[in-house]
């Protein structure tokens, strides 16, 4: 059983378009996240969101916006994609006042042309 | 924010052989977690090790330790008898659980295991 999950895994798209990313978890936790990992492989918090709050991160462009239909899915809309925005995308799940553990999902790796 | 700092980019070490990865941190929280996470060429992310920082215990999970010298927000990762299979990305993280759980990673260093 896969833990946390994201479709497509990869992604090629042209400049302009507007694409979004899946992810799901099956591990019954509260809080979900997306990371963004850029070519030197740095690590940067976009988003984390539960069913209460949505923290963002400052520097995440308005174009990206996460959406939650239910606990167990969080998917990552992308407006007017933009060359600097190729990277790989990684969707995380904890539990608040558990073990504090972030479970990632596979990555998907973004493209833009 | 937090700062986390992995001040080697790349090491390697001999297969058997022992290796330390560094890590310090910017906080001036006294409660939060730390964790060492492992990303293979399969870009797969994994949990190596977790430390609890009220916990004075260094945390081991078999092959992998960690040196927490919370004075020093220090928390490097030693790796005992290198095998091949521990060539990866190693990501130093950490969270305070009073601001949404959200982890701060470092940079990143690239170990590579020789055979």
């Amino acid at each position: 059983d896969t833990a946390v999950s994201q479709t497509p895994k990869y992604l090629v798209t042209q400049m302009g378009n507007d694409k979004s990313i899946k992810c799901e978890q099956n591990l019954g936790h509260d809080t979900m996240y997306w990371y963004k990992q850029d070519s030197k492989k740095f690590l940067k918090i976009m988003f984390s969101y539960n069913n209460k709050e949505l923290i963002i991160n400052e520097t995440v462009p308005n174009r990206f916006s996460p959406k939650s239909p239910d606990k167990a899915h969080l998917n990552l809309h992308i407006n007017s994609l933009e060359l600097g925005d190729s990277a790989v995308y990684f969707c995380a799940s904890s539990q608040r006042g558990a073990s504090y553990e972030q479970y990632f999902g596979p990555g998907t790796r973004l493209t833009v042309t | 924010a937090q700062t986390v700092t992995q001040s080697q980019p790349e090491m390697s070490v001999q297969e058997a052989e022992t290796v330390t990865l560094s890590c310090t941190y910017d906080t001036s929280e006294n409660n939060y977690y730390l964790f060492w996470y492992k990303q293979p060429p399969s870009r797969q992310m994994i949990l190596v090790i977790r430390q609890e920082a009220y916990k004075q215990q260094n945390a081991t999970e078999n092959r992998f330790s960690v040196n927490f010298q919370k004075a020093a927000k220090s928390f490097s990762l030693k790796i005992s008898d290198s095998q091949l299979g521990d060539t990866a990305m190693y990501f130093c993280a950490f969270m305070n659980p009073n601001t949404g759980n959200q982890f701060y990673f470092g940079t990143g260093t690239s170990l590579t295991v020789i055979p």
